[in-house]
C-alpha cells in the first residue's frame, strides 16, 4: 500500500484558497488518489478522486503532476465550515482494496 | 449518491456487554465492507475487511475472536464487540464501495461512538 504524507496541520481565513499538498512517492500504475474530508464525531466524507492531471468538481480540485509522485488538493474560498481534517489517501479502487490512512490534516478557518 | 448507514449512533453500556453495530448500504450492493476504530485525535486504522459470504480479513493485531464480523448479505455487515471493556471505548466506522459501478470512491458511515463503563 502506498503511503501518504500530508503537513499535520494548516490555517486559513475565510475566503482564501487553500492548497494541501500530499506526498505518494511509491503510488503503484494501478492507484487512484482520493480526499476526503472528517469533522468530529462523523465518518470521511468523500471530496474528490483522480488519476492524473487535474479533476474539479463542486467543491474542490485536485492536481496531479505527470509522475503522480504527489497530489494538491485545492479549496476556492474556505470558509468557516471548512475547518476539518483532510485526508489524501493512494488505493487501487478499480480493485477494491483496502485504504490505509494516513495522519491527515488539520484544517483550521478563521474570520 | 451511495450512502451507507451505521447503527447505533452512539453505545454506552457496562463492561462485559456484547455490543452489535450495524453497517448498511442503502442504495447499491457491496461485496466487501471494511471497519475502522479511530481513537481520539487520531486517524483511522483499519481493522478487519468484510466479505460477503466467507471470513472477515483481519489487520495485524485485532482479535478476530473480540470483534466479530458477520456480513451475510450484500447490504449488510455487522461488527459484534464481545465483552467489550473501557479500553475498547473508541470511535467505530464502517465503509463500503459500489463495484458494480467500476471505479468509485468507498463511502463511510457516520461512525458509531462506543463508551465502556
Amino acid at each position: 500500500l502506498a503511503k501518504t504524507t500530508q503537513p499535520i496541520s494548516m490555517d486559513s481565513y475565510e475566503g482564501q484558497e487553500v492548497n494541501i499538498t500530499c506526498s505518494h512517492n511509491n503510488i503503484a500504475t494501478n492507484d487512484y488518489i482520493t480526499w476526503y474530508q472528517q469533522f468530529p464525531s462523523q465518518g470521511p466524507r468523500f471530496i474528490i478522486q483522480g488519476y492524473k492531471t487535474k479533476v474539479t468538481n463542486e467543491v474542490a480540485s485536485l492536481f496531479i503532476p505527470a509522475d503522480r509522485k504527489s497530489s494538491t488538493l485545492s479549496l476556492p474560498r474556505v470558509s468557516l465550515s471548512d475547518t476539518a481534517v483532510y485526508y489524501c489517501l493512494v488505493g487501487d479502487e478499480g480493485g477494491g482494496n483496502k485504504l490505509t490512512f494516513g495522519t491527515g490534516t488539520q484544517l483550521k478557518v478563521e474570520l | 449518491g451511495a450512502v451507507v448507514s451505521q447503527h447505533p449512533s452512539r453505545v454506552i453500556c457496562k463492561s462485559g456487554t456484547s455490543v452489535k453495530i450495524e453497517c448498511r448500504s442503502l442504495d447499491f450492493q457491496a461485496t466487501t465492507m471494511f471497519w475502522y476504530r479511530q481513537f481520539p485525535k487520531q486517524s483511522l486504522m483499519l481493522m478487519a475487511t468484510s466479505n460477503e459470504g466467507s471470513k472477515a480479513t483481519y489487520e495485524q493485531g485485532v482479535e478476530k475472536d473480540k470483534f466479530l464480523i458477520n456480513h451475510a448479505s450484500l447490504t449488510l455487515s455487522t461488527l459484534t464487540v464481545t465483552s467489550a471493556h473501557p479500553e475498547d471505548s473508541s470511535f467505530y466506522i464502517c465503509s463500503a464501495r459500489d463495484y458494480q459501478k467500476g471505479n468509485q470512491p468507498q463511502h463511510f458511515g457516520d461512525g458509531t461512538r462506543l463508551s465502556i463503563l
